[in-house]
C-alpha cells in the first residue's frame, strides 16, 4: 500500500528557533499534500493544502509568514515553524493524495510531535 | 458548509462486547464518508470509506459503517472488539471523491478492557 513518512516524528526546540518537517510520499506521486496540526484529545484541524509547483493555500486563522511550506517536488513537502513558540506545541500530521491511479485517496503520514520549550 | 459530529468523546466497553461509534453530517452537497483509527503517538489509518453504492460498508479489522442519507449519520460498528480496538476513532468528511482536504469530527475515544 501507500505509505507516507514524516521525518523527525518527534522533535524538541527552544522557543525563536525554526523547525523543518519534511513529509515524503514513498511509493507513489503525490500532487496534493495538506498539513493538519491535532492538539491533545482534539481533532485535526487542516492548516494548508500544498500543490506540487505552487503556493500552498492556508486555511483561514493560519499564519503562512509563520507556518512555511514548500512543496519542491511530487514527493516531498515540507512544513517550517518560523520562530517557534511553546503555543505552537503539536502533532502535525501530513496527508498525500495519491493521483495517478485515478482513486485520488489520501494517505496519512504517522506524525511529527513538535514541543517547543 | 460541511461539518462532523461525533456524538461521543468517549466510549468503554468490555472486550467481546458490540460498539457503535456515532457520526452524524452536514452537508448541502454530495459528501463521501470516512472512518480512520489513530493509535496512541501515531498517524491515522483508514478503516472504512463510502464513496457510492452499497450503503453498507465493510472495512478492516471486522469494522463496518452504515450510510444513511436520511438521518445524516454514518455510524461505525464492531458485534465483538478486541483489547487492541482501543484508539480513538474520527469519521470525516469529503465533497468529492478527488480529495479536497476531509472535515474530521472530535473523534471518540474507545477504550476496551478485559
Amino acid at each position: 500500500g501507500a505509505v507516507v513518512s514524516q521525518h523527525p516524528s518527534r522533535v524538541i526546540c527552544k522557543s525563536g528557533t525554526s523547525v523543518k518537517i519534511e513529509c515524503r510520499s514513498l511509493d507513489f506521486q503525490a500532487t496534493t499534500m495538506f498539513w493538519y496540526r491535532q492538539f491533545p484529545k482534539q481533532s485535526l484541524m487542516l492548516m494548508a493544502t500544498s500543490n506540487e509547483g505552487s503556493k500552498a493555500t492556508y486555511e483561514q486563522g493560519v499564519e503562512k509568514d509563520k507556518f512555511l511550506i514548500n512543496h519542491a517536488s511530487l514527493t516531498l513537502s515540507t512544513l517550517t515553524v518560523t520562530s517557534a513558540h511553546p503555543e505552537d506545541s503539536s502533532f502535525y500530521i501530513c496527508s498525500a493524495r495519491e493521483s495517478t491511479s485515478g482513486r485520488y485517496e489520501q494517505y496519512f503520514g504517522p506524525g511529527t510531535r513538535l514541543t517547543v520549550t | 458548509a460541511q461539518s462532523v459530529t461525533q456524538l461521543d468523546s468517549q466510549v468503554p466497553v468490555f472486550e467481546e462486547a458490540p460498539v457503535e461509534l456515532r457520526c452524524n453530517y452536514s452537508s448541502s452537497v454530495s459528501v463521501y464518508l470516512f472512518w480512520y483509527v489513530q493509535y496512541p503517538n501515531q498517524g491515522l489509518q483508514l478503516l472504512l470509506k463510502y464513496l457510492s453504492g452499497s450503503t453498507l460498508v465493510k472495512g478492516i479489522n471486522g469494522f463496518e459503517a452504515e450510510f444513511n442519507k436520511s438521518q445524516t449519520s454514518f455510524h461505525l460498528r464492531k458485534p465483538s472488539v478486541h483489547i487492541s480496538d482501543t484508539a480513538e476513532y474520527f469519521c470525516a468528511v469529503s465533497e468529492n471523491q478527488a480529495g479536497t482536504a476531509l472535515i474530521f469530527g472530535k473523534g471518540t475515544t474507545l477504550s476496551v478492557s478485559s
